[in-house]
């Protein structure tokens, strides 16, 4: 079963503008983490921001914040006054696993949405 | 602080043939862990060494292999090589202990082509 779902194919955004990128998980564990990484076209897979299912605020992290909606499932990325170099592939990924030994620990990834900045 | 570092960066085999790819993680960290990234597939977990030991293991057949040194530096080693394993092989390192809150940090990856 999908656990992590990005249905939006492609996303477009006017630079300086912001945008919304959607995830929503699947999980019966009460302690996961939530990441979201960027990746351009050179592969790099780029940390973004991190949110644990335990934390009570929205993280935040520059321009990036998480909008986390526990009860629905949901962990949407906001990036704020786009620009050109966050074209880019955006991946929502889950981890699970022992939160104290942090044995069995793995992510799952979506399918990831390519964000295209306009100039 | 030098990020993960993976080795080489771009590769091609010929089917049957065997390659061994290499990353040394962020100073400090002793969990290493490898994807797996196809256009058809997506991201797919490999395994997960800590301190020198498998931790977890994804859905690969036996090909598929892994080790840590005692440095944390890791290898992963795929045998008699398929069309299908043409990938983009991602390592990614974190501390790895006292839970996942952890942040991952992934390395730039190593695309192999197989021919």
């Amino acid at each position: 079963a999908q656990k992590i779902t990005q249905t939006q194919p492609g996303m477009f955004v006017q630079e300086k503008e912001a945008v919304t990128l959607d995830c929503t998980y699947d999980t019966s564990d009460q302690s996961y983490g939530l990441f979201w990484y960027k990746q351009p076209s050179s592969g790099e897979m780029i940390f973004l921001i991190y949110q644990g299912s335990y934390d009570e605020q929205n993280a935040t992290e520059g321009r990036y914040s998480l909008n986390f909606q526990k009860a629905r499932k949901s962990a949407n990325l906001v990036i704020s006054a786009s620009q050109l170099g966050d074209s880019a592939m955006y991946f929502c990924a889950m981890r699970e696993g022992d939160p104290i030994t942090g044995a069995n620990s793995k992510l799952t990834f979506g399918k990831g949405i390519t964000l295209s900045v306009r100039p | 602080k030098a990020g993960v570092t993976q080795t080489p960066r771009y590769l091609i085999k010929t089917r049957g043939q065997q390659v061994t790819l290499s990353c040394s993680p962020i100073s400090g960290h002793r969990s290493v862990s490898w994807y797996q990234q196809t256009p058809g597939q997506g991201l797919q977990f490999l395994f997960e060494y800590f301190s020198e030991t498998q931790r977890n293991k994804g859905n690969f057949p036996g090909r598929f292999s892994g080790r840590q040194f005692s440095n944390s530096r890791s290898e992963m080693n795929v045998s008699t090589l398929e069309l299908g394993d043409s990938a983009l092989y991602l390592c990614a390192s974190s501390l790895g202990q006292q839970g996942w809150k952890n942040t991952i940090y992934f390395g730039e990856g190593s695309w192999l082509t197989v021919v």
